[in-house]
């Protein structure tokens, strides 16, 4: 089976502070993560990935995201944070080897940055 | 723009009444999904289409069909509509159904 928590429902950090937004997953095999964010009032849009290789992964926006195989973490970084990274992101989780095809999304963890 | 276009984009319906949610890509993209965002719960997956030919239960499939018109197009409807299925709707397609996802602009439905 595959899940994965989010488990701040939001996070606030003020314009210019570094930001994390954690994500925990659980799988049988090897994890494929995905992060995604949604602004106001549209759908969702794709971050970044991991698959295998780098711990460190970079994507869109300036954000990059650390995979931890042993804390079971993927956690979302962002050295400097802009008043227009404030939206919901989610995490996702599939099981490579094991379990199904399709990635299970997280709750979302909704981000404010505040000016 | 190339993407994932829903139609309508607001929706109000009656407890009882019948619609059906539009979606189509231009990515050709081989599989298609259908979710659902609610507060507190995330994004919860109604159905999905492997590949034009298939469709599959998702996690929360009751009350809902679907159909993959095409290749293009995957069509949700609801046949009675009711007050729980008050949610914003999201289409989203990918190459295969472990890859990134592009997902549409949501339609809003509200069932009265």
């Amino acid at each position: 089976a595959q899940s994965v928590a989010q488990p701040e429902d939001q996070v606030n950090v003020a314009e210019g502070n570094p930001l994390t937004v954690k994500c925990t997953y659980s799988v049988s095999g090897n994890p494929y993560l995905f992060w995604y964010v949604q602004y106001p009032n549209r759908g969702l849009q794709f971050l970044l990935k991991y698959i295998t290789g780098d711990n460190l992964v970079k994507g869109s926006y300036g954000f990059e995201a650390e995979f931890n195989k042993s804390q079971t973490s993927f956690h979302l970084k962002k050295p400097s944070a802009l008043v227009s990274d404030s939206a919901l992101y989610f995490c996702a989780v599939r099981d490579i080897t094991g379990g199904s095809y399709i990635p299970t999304f997280g709750r979302g963890t909704s981000l404010i940055v505040h000016p | 723009n190339a993407g994932v276009t829903q139609t309508p984009k607001f929706q109000v319906l009656k407890t009882g009444q019948s619609m059906t949610l539009q979606c189509a890509q231009d990515m050709n993209h081989n599989s298609m999904y259908w979710y659902r965002q609610d507060p507190g719960m995330g994004l919860r997956l109604i159905y999905y289409s492997a590949s034009e030919g298939t469709t599959d239960k998702g996690e929360v499939p009751n009350g809902y069909n679907v159909s993959r018109l095409n290749k293009r197009e995957f069509s949700l409807r609801l046949e009675s509509a009711a007050p729980s299925q008050t949610s914003v709707y999201f289409c989203a397609s990918s190459e295969a159904p472990d890859r990134v996802r592009i997902f549409g602009q949501g339609t809003r439905l509200t069932v009265v």
